[in-house]
C-alpha cells in the first residue's frame, strides 16, 4: 500500500512564524502535491513537484513556498505564518503528474492554527 | 475559467435506498476522479474516469462520464451506513485540477 506520512497531525503557531510540513511517501512517486482544505470551498492547490528540486506553483501560492531536496519528501514553508493560513494541508504523491491517468494518495492531513 | 459544482452539497438518505451525486464542470475535460472522505480522515481515491462514457464500478457506487454534457455521476445503489462520508469529484484540465466542494452524505440506519 501506499503510504504518506505528514509530520504533525495537529499544529498550533503564532502570527509571523515559520512554520514547516513535512510530507513523506514511501512509493517512489515522482509526483507530489500541497493542498489545503477550508469548509465551504473544498481542496485547493498550492504547490506541486514533478521532480526533486522542481516546483510549479498551483492556484494559491501567496505567503507558501515549497522544498523538494529529496524524491520522497516534499515539504511546504509558510514564511511568517498569518491567521488566514489556519487550515487543514493535505499532502499527496501520485505516479502521474497533476492532470495525469491516475489518482493521487493523500496523507492524513495536518490541522494548522495560527494564533 | 474551469469551474466544478457538486449537488447536492448535503445528502441524508436512508439505508436500501438509492440515489445519485452530480458534478458538473464548464471546461471540456475528459479526467475526473472521485475521493471519499470519512470524517477526521484524509481522501481516498475511489474512481478515476478518463474518456467520455466511461464508467466504473466498485460495490455499490458506480461512477459514469459524460464529457459532452460536461456531467460525472456518483451512483449509490441500497445504501449502507458504512458509506456515510463526504465525496469529492475533482476535474482535471490543462495544468490545473479543480475540486469540486464535497457531497456530505449521512445515511441513516
Amino acid at each position: 500500500d501506499v503510504k504518506v506520512t505528514q509530520s504533525s497531525r495537529y499544529l498550533v503557531k503564532r502570527t509571523g512564524e515559520k512554520v514547516f510540513l513535512e510530507c513523506v511517501q514511501d512509493m517512489d512517486h515522482e509526483n507530489m502535491f500541497w493542498y489545503r482544505q477550508d469548509p465551504g470551498l473544498g481542496l485547493r492547490l498550492i504547490y506541486f513537484s514533478y521532480d526533486v528540486k522542481m516546483k510549479e506553483k498551483g492556484d494559491i501560492p501567496e505567503g507558501y513556498s515549497v522544498s523538494r531536496e529529496k524524491k520522497e519528501r516534499f515539504s511546504l514553508i509558510l514564511e511568517s505564518a498569518s491567521t488566514n493560513q489556519t487550515s487543514m494541508y493535505l499532502c499527496a504523491s501520485s505516479l502521474a503528474p497533476l492532470t495525469g491517468t491516475r489518482e493521487q494518495y493523500f496523507g492524513p492531513g495536518t490541522r494548522l492554527t495560527v494564533t | 475559467e474551469l469551474k466544478v459544482e457538486q449537488n447536492p452539497l448535503f445528502l441524508s438518505m436512508q439505508e436500501g435506498k438509492n440515489y445519485t451525486i452530480y458534478c458538473n464542470y464548464s471546461t471540456t475535460s475528459d479526467r475526473l476522479y472521485w475521493y471519499r472522505q470519512d470524517p477526521g480522515k484524509s481522501l481516498e481515491s475511489l474512481f478515476v474516469l478518463l474518456s467520455n462514457g466511461a464508467v466504473k464500478q466498485e460495490g455499490r457506487l458506480m461512477a459514469s462520464l459524460d464529457t459532452k454534457a460536461r456531467l460525472s455521476t456518483l451512483h449509490i445503489t441500497a445504501a449502507v451506513h458504512d458509506l456515510s462520508a463526504t465525496y469529492f469529484c475533482a476535474v482535471a484540465l490543462d495544468d490545473k485540477i479543480i475540486f469540486g466542494k464535497g457531497t456530505r452524505l449521512h445515511i441513516l440506519p
